[in-house]
């Protein structure tokens, strides 16, 4: 069974910094591209970004809100990802979800149950 | 960014409703549209991918049909487990994207 587990989450003051983690369990890790994904309170889903297999470089996509103040990050030898976060804003405030990308398609299959940040002023 | 417009943004329905959300996408996106279902408190889930392909263990009550830029769910008979907030989401381009939700309460 697919499992994510995210961590991290927490009170932070604008301009801060946080890390996120993300356990995954349950499959090959390092065979799948993975997503962060947030949630504003009473908001909609927002795509934050990806992180790509190792065969391709490990390489990064990223949504414009969050360019250049977060890096998704990984470590295949602890099924682990990682979502840094600085240059914080109010507006970053959420639910963050990691989430699985399958083998067959692009989009996010499977999802923890989220961390929530909030970011005062 | 490519767009993706829900409607309705809200429903009400009754329990063995069918029901049917509307999702439009700015750009032609193929097939490559995903549906997920979020109740209340919990995280999403995946219900259907590349715009009709039901995932792994979900009930056949849901149904996706659509290519290019209009793609629709639809719920042959809305059971009270259903009520929910419904998002699409586009993964033809960089950055996906997600529709506003679509938000089924009981009638």
């Amino acid at each position: 069974e697919v499992q994510l587990e995210e961590s991290g989450g927490g009170l932070v003051q604008s301009g801060g910094s946080l890390r996120l983690s993300c356990a995954a369990s349950g499959f090959s890790f390092s065979d799948h591209f993975m997503d962060w994904v947030r949630q504003a309170p009473g908001k909609g889903l927002e795509w934050v970004g990806r992180i790509r297999k190792k065969s391709d470089s490990y390489s990064t996509e990223y949504a414009a809100s969050v360019k250049g103040r977060f890096t998704i990050s990984r470590d295949d030898s602890k099924s682990s990802l990682f979502l840094q976060m600085n240059s914080l804003k109010i507006e970053d405030t959420a639910m963050y979800y990691c989430a699985r990308v399958p083998a067959g398609w692009g989009g996010d299959e499977s999802w923890g149950q989220g961390t929530l940040v909030i970011v005062s002023s | 960014d490519i767009q993706l417009t829900q409607s309705p943004s809200s429903l009400s329905a009754s329990v063995g409703d069918r029901v049917t959300i509307t999702c439009r996408a700015s750009l032609g996106i193929s097939k490559n549209l995903a549906w997920f279902q979020q109740r209340a408190g919990e995280a999403p889930k995946s219900l259907i991918y590349t715009a009709s392909i039901l995932q792994s263990g979900v009930p056949s009550k849901f149904s996706g049909s659509g290519s290019g830029t209009e793609f629709t769910l639809t719920i042959s008979s809305l059971q009270p487990e259903d009520f929910a907030t419904y998002y699409c989401q586009q993964y033809n381009t960089y950055p996906l994207t997600f529709g506003g939700g679509t938000k089924v309460g009981i009638k």
